[in-house]
């Protein structure tokens, strides 16, 4: 009930493409969808967040897509750069418990 | 500089030995969280804490404890680690509703 579900687990972009990573949730109760990026030896950072009652945000190259009907949300990442490599994770919120998905490891090749 | 600290970055010890992990945040958050990450399994949450002397389990409490006897500072503790312990371990703090922001990590090998 409580598990945020990510795919795929690695990505592999040529530069310029379009990346997506998805994820798909249960509990129709979580209220906030935030997304994060972490790069090797750091702590994972912000990178956008939806709510619910949203359908679609986008924050330059950065595009999350909310499905509440289908329990699924996902990342659009535009015009991939190499400088995108990293490894991304979905998650969400229920009260003050922030559940993850596994991660994916993305790799934009120039 | 706005900023989440964790002491030590890595630390190896053996089974049995008490050890603590210290965070602290300059940002007057009243939220704060510890998450351990593994390969595979993302970052799964250990405890959390709403405000001062609030705290909660996440999903994998087993083992560790938790305090909050100050707003900036939220210490992670092993009574008697064991090998499974063994993890890169993330402090992060929020304001309510906001940004999570992750310290810089503590990697702990139990042998």
């Amino acid at each position: 009930q409580q598990q945020v579900k990510q795919s795929p687990q690695s990505l592999i972009v040529q530069k310029g493409g379009i990346s997506i990573i998805n994820c798909a949730y249960e509990n129709t109760a979580f209220d906030y969808f935030p997304w994060y990026q972490q790069f090797p030896g750091k702590g994972p950072a912000l990178l956008i967040a939806i709510r619910p009652d949203v359908s679609e945000k986008k924050e330059g190259r950065f595009t999350i897509s909310f499905n509440k009907s289908a329990k699924q949300f996902s990342l659009h990442i535009m015009d991939s750069q190499p400088g995108d490599s990293a490894t991304y994770f979905c998650a969400a919120r229920l009260g003050g418990k922030l559940i993850f998905g596994q991660g994916t490891e993305l790799s934009v090749k120039p | 500089e706005a900023q989440v600290t964790q002491n030590p970055r890595y630390l190896i010890t053996v089974t049995g030995k008490k050890l603590t992990v210290t965070c602290s945040q300059n940002m007057n958050h009243e939220y704060m969280s510890w998450y351990r990450q593994d390969p595979g399994l993302g970052l799964r949450q250990i405890y959390y804490s709403m405000n001062v002397e609030v705290t909660d389990k996440g999903d994998v409490p087993e083992g560790y404890k938790v305090s909050r006897k100050e707003k900036r500072n939220f210490p992670l503790i092993l009574e008697s680690p064991s090998p499974n312990q063994t993890s890169l371990y993330f402090c992060a703090s929020s304001s309510w509703g906001e940004t999570q922001y992750f310290g810089p990590g503590t990697r702990l090998l139990v042998l």
